[in-house]
């Protein structure tokens, strides 16, 4: 069964670090681009960040840039968001995706999308 | 930076009936870019549409999509009481990469 697993959240104060991990099974880790995203309390679906399935290519949204830090070990099909210097407004549910990567047809090239997705894990950041 | 806006913010319909959302973007997207996903409460976010109409695996032909530029649809044909949730719209930027949701349609029942 193909699964994303996300673990590592917990109630932080304003200014600490948490590690998020994303524990992959199922297919073949090293094929695939990845993503964090994350959802506050009640809101929407906001992007994180990505990585090309070698770690070789990095994205930031402009809200996490400089202090979220994207990463992934092949060898142990994991996936981790290192997050600094956090703040209230970073509290929210955070989601591993597969991105299913680029496709061609007649038309040029394509992204078929986040295909997969994990369960979830809740960040929490309050004094 | 590309902004997507999704019309109505809720949708009251009945099963059976027909739902069109409606995805904007403030700048020219290539369909190609362009997806959908469902959510419904308590649970993660499910591909539905990729390319702005091609269906992912396993999603039924009830649900399509179309559209092209800046405006952007997804018609429910018929709905189930399964389909009752909230829609998001997403595309892929380029150069560099970055990725937008809209804020969303919620589908409620009526």
């Amino acid at each position: 069964e193909v699964q994303l697993v996300e673990s590592g959240g917990g109630l932080v104060q304003p200014g600490g670090s948490l590690r998020l991990s994303c524990a992959a099974s199922g297919f073949t880790f090293s094929s695939y681009e990845m993503n964090w995203v994350r959802q506050a309390p009640g809101k929407g679906l906001e992007w994180v960040s990505y990585i090309s399935s070698s770690g070789s290519t990095i994205y930031y949204a402009d809200s996490v840039k400089g202090r979220f830090t994207i990463s992934r070990d092949n060898a142990k099909n994991s996936l981790y968001l290192q997050m600094n210097s956090l703040r209230a407004e970073d509290t929210a549910v955070y989601y591993c995706a597969r991105d299913k990567g680029v496709y061609y047809d007649s038309s040029g090239p394509g992204n078929y999308g986040m295909d997969v997705w994990g369960q979830g894990t809740t960040v929490t950041v309050s004094s | 930076e590309i902004v997507l806006t999704q019309s109505p913010g809720t949708l009251s319909l009945s099963p059976g009936e027909r739902a069109t959302l409606s995805c904007r973007a403030s700048q020219s997207v290539s369909s190609s870019y362009l997806a959908w996903y469902q959510q419904k409460p308590g649970q993660a976010p499910r591909l539905l549409i990729y390319g702005a109409s091609s269906r992912a695996t396993g999603i039924p032909d009830r649900f399509s999509g179309s559209g092209s530029g800046t405006d952007f649809t997804l018609t429910i044909s018929r709905l189930e009481p399964e389909d009752f949730a909230v829609y998001y719209c997403q595309q892929y930027g380029s150069s560099p990469r970055a990725i937008t949701f809209g804020p969303g349609t919620k589908v409620d029942i009526k």
